[in-house]
């Protein structure tokens, strides 16, 4: 059984401040990592995604990858009430494609 | 790029009826579609991968009869769910693979369906 596992939340951070999301996984296969956001009520947006070992930027969401450690995790800098949501990180398993999802961590970011 | 559309958004319906939900890929040919069900508060669920011109891949526990996929095109996949019963309610979502073998998917926005 292929598993993705989340650091427990929810995530509570204060506007301006770094929020660290981290997941891990059992694949050691696995090339492709992707982080998307789900906003309540809303279906899930990608928001990043990495295919190699270190850290890879966009704006202020850095993701980073570790292969030997398996884990993946998500940086956001400079953190904003609209960046609360629930964060799903997601890895492709089997044929087809299928992505295996976390069960995601909700972050809470305080003005 | 990348985007998928739903139609409808939100479905209620009553018990017993059929509601049939589209998906498609707007600016990109999608070999490969998923169809997800997500209840509050819950994670997502895969319920089938949906390849073009050929049989849907259920999950287990998921009845193909009562949830019917149809992926003619590249472009356009269809869930019907068949005489819907309350439990079905839910926020079913689809994705479709990018092109490029990335294993990228890219989400619809859901349909929410209420059966009464």
């Amino acid at each position: 059984q292929k598993e993705v596992e989340q650091n427990s939340g929810p995530l509570s951070v204060p506007e301006g401040a770094i929020a660290s999301l981290n997941c891990t996984y059992s694949d050691r296969v696995s090339q492709s990592f992707f982080w998307y956001r789900q906003y309540s009520g809303k279906s899930p947006e990608l928001i990043m995604s990495i295919y190699s070992n270190g850290d890879k930027e966009d704006g202020r969401f850095t993701a980073q990858l570790n292969k030997a450690s398996q884990y993946v995790s998500l940086l956001i800098r400079d953190s904003q009430p609209s960046d609360s949501a629930t964060y799903l990180c997601a890895f492709p398993t089997g044929a087809n494609s299928k992505l295996t999802f976390g069960k995601g961590i909700t972050l809470s970011v305080r003005p | 790029g990348a985007v998928v559309s739903q139609h409808p958004s939100r479905v209620i319906c009553k018990s017993g009826t059929s509601v049939k939900i589209e998906c498609r890929s707007l600016d990109f040919q999608a070999t490969t579609m998923f169809w997800y069900r997500q209840f509050p508060k819950q994670s997502l669920m895969l319920m089938a991968t949906s390849n073009e011109g050929s049989k849907a891949t259920y999950e287990q526990g998921v009845e193909k009869d009562k949830f019917l996929i149809n992926h003619a095109s590249l472009t356009l996949s269809t869930l019907t769910v068949t005489s819907a019963h309350p439990e079905d309610s839910s926020f079913y979502i689809c994705s479709a693979e990018g092109t490029g073998g990335t294993d990228t998917q890219y989400f619809g926005p859901g349909t929410r369906l209420t059966v009464l």
